[in-house]
């Protein structure tokens, strides 16, 4: 089955822990990006990628590390985590620019 | 200014054609227009999407004015299962591929 797929679902932790939410896709996109969604703010873009090795910065990057050393997979990193990086997070992938973005189901992060 | 505007809400009623507008003024000659829904606790998923001229899938049609700055998204007969967050984007590909969603549209349907 083709999809996108984000681990984990969920994940609590402390300030200035580092933690790596993953996302892979099986179906040979060559676009990925990642988004945060804050009530009242909609989804805004944190990083994308146009291939592998190839990364850039999206509308709200801060605080954010990515990196694309796979064709399928594409890390969030967060090196030091604040409580204002609480969110709701996804992942997604495309064929092209163009095409239809196929989204994970999420990962609800919190900062404590 | 990559962003969209959309009304906050909509209401239908269940079977009913549901018409959801979207502004996009400073649209450039090869923005697409790309929709997605999102349904609670899941990610968005894709409906349509189109550059120029309107299109037609199974889900909805897509109806982009002439002078590209709006596009309406059809739903022809709504369905509870319809009842979801809608999104419009503009997707300049290439080389830049920020993409901004903004709010969307929540679309109520009523039995």
């Amino acid at each position: 089955e083709a999809q996108v797929t984000q681990n984990p679902r969920y994940l609590i932790t402390v300030t200035g822990k580092k933690l790596t939410v993953t996302c892979s896709q099986n179906m040979n996109h060559e676009y990925m990006s990642w988004y945060r969604q804050d009530p009242g703010l909609g989804l805004r873009q944190i990083y994308y990628s146009m291939n592998v090795e190839v990364t850039d910065k999206g509308d709200v990057p801060e605080g954010y590390k990515v990196s694309r050393k796979e064709k399928r997979n594409f890390p969030l990193i967060l090196e030091s985590p604040s409580p204002n990086q609480t969110s709701l997070y996804f992942c997604a992938s495309s064929l092209w620019s163009n095409s239809p973005l196929h989204f994970g189901n999420g990962t609800r992060l919190t900062v404590t | 200014d990559a962003k969209t505007t959309q009304p906050n809400s909509m209401e239908s009623n269940e079977e009913e054609p549901v018409h959801l507008p979207c502004n996009h003024s400073t649209i450039s000659g090869t923005d697409y227009i790309h929709w997605y829904r999102q349904l609670p606790s899941q990610g968005p998923e894709y409906v349509i999407h189109g550059l120029t001229s309107n299109v037609n899938n199974r889900m909805a049609s897509l109806a982009i004015a002439e002078d590209r700055k709006s596009s309406t998204l059809i739903l022809h007969r709504a369905t509870l299962r319809d009842a979801a967050v809608y999104y419009c984007i503009r997707n300049s590909g290439g080389s830049n591929y920020k993409l901004t969603f903004g709010k969307g549209t929540l679309l109520t349907v009523n039995p």
